[in-house]
């Protein structure tokens, strides 16, 4: 079955720290594609970052890297130096097959606190 | 350029009464989402579009919940009647075609039923 599994439903860090959000995925297609994603208080989602299937090299944007471990279908979110704006709930969502138009779907999420 | 547009932002409703929501994408975004969040947990996919046609409803529980995109672009989500359960943020995203497939959401609709 297709499925993205985050263990860890909430976590605090103390600021300025490193965090890592855990993410496994399980589907048997080849191509598929991992997004995170932010929800403040506020509702709106924010895209963070995307790792293809394919894509050799971890993905980085500012201070969000995904640790990309395909062998033992795990996309964790490191956050460096976190900040208090960080609190929010994040999600791990899995794109199912190659075409941009695949079905998306979502884990049930982590909440993060960040400690002042 | 202009985000995806939702509205109602908010619902409050009796059971087994009606309500539709309305989602207008990005444009020239030709896939569009219906996710239902209910509190706590992660988003559900309930009816996803391409262009006008529906591509995946697998999770939509068509007993009560009806949805179109008549024209390609501007969608609605009814439900008819509404239960207890039903309770949650509806929320609309929108893709562009090729790339990643990131989706784009909207602000979200927050329905409760009463």
């Amino acid at each position: 079955a297709q499925k993205i599994t985050q263990t860890q439903p909430g976590m605090f860090v103390q600021e300025k720290e490193a965090v890592t959000l855990d993410c496994t995925y399980d589907t048997s297609d080849q191509s598929y594609g991992l997004f995170w994603y932010k929800q403040p208080s506020s509702g709106e989602m924010i895209f963070l970052i995307y790792q293809g299937s394919y894509d050799e090299q971890n993905a980085t944007e500012g201070r969000y890297s995904l640790n990309f471990q395909k062998a033992r279908k795990s996309a964790n979110l490191v956050i460096s130096a976190s900040q208090l704006g960080d609190s929010a709930m994040y999600f791990c969502a899995m794109r199912l097959g190659y075409s941009s138009a695949s079905k998306i779907i979502f884990g049930s999420g982590t909440r993060l606190s960040i400690r002042p | 350029e202009a985000g995806v547009a939702q509205s109602p932002r908010y619902k409050i409703i009796e059971k087994r009464q009606s309500v539709a929501f309305w989602c207008n994408p990005i444009s020239g975004h030709a896939t569009l989402y219906w996710y239902q969040q209910i509190l706590g947990q992660g988003p559900k996919l309930l009816i996803q579009f391409q262009n006008n046609g529906v591509v995946d409803d697998s999770q939509l529980p068509k007993d009560r919940f009806s949805a179109e995109r008549l024209k390609g672009v501007d969608s609605t989500l009814k439900i008819q009647p509404a239960k207890l359960e039903d309770s949650a943020v509806y929320l609309c995203a929108s893709s562009p075609p090729g790339g990643t497939g990131e989706l784009f959401f909207g602000e979200g609709s927050r329905l409760t039923v009463l």
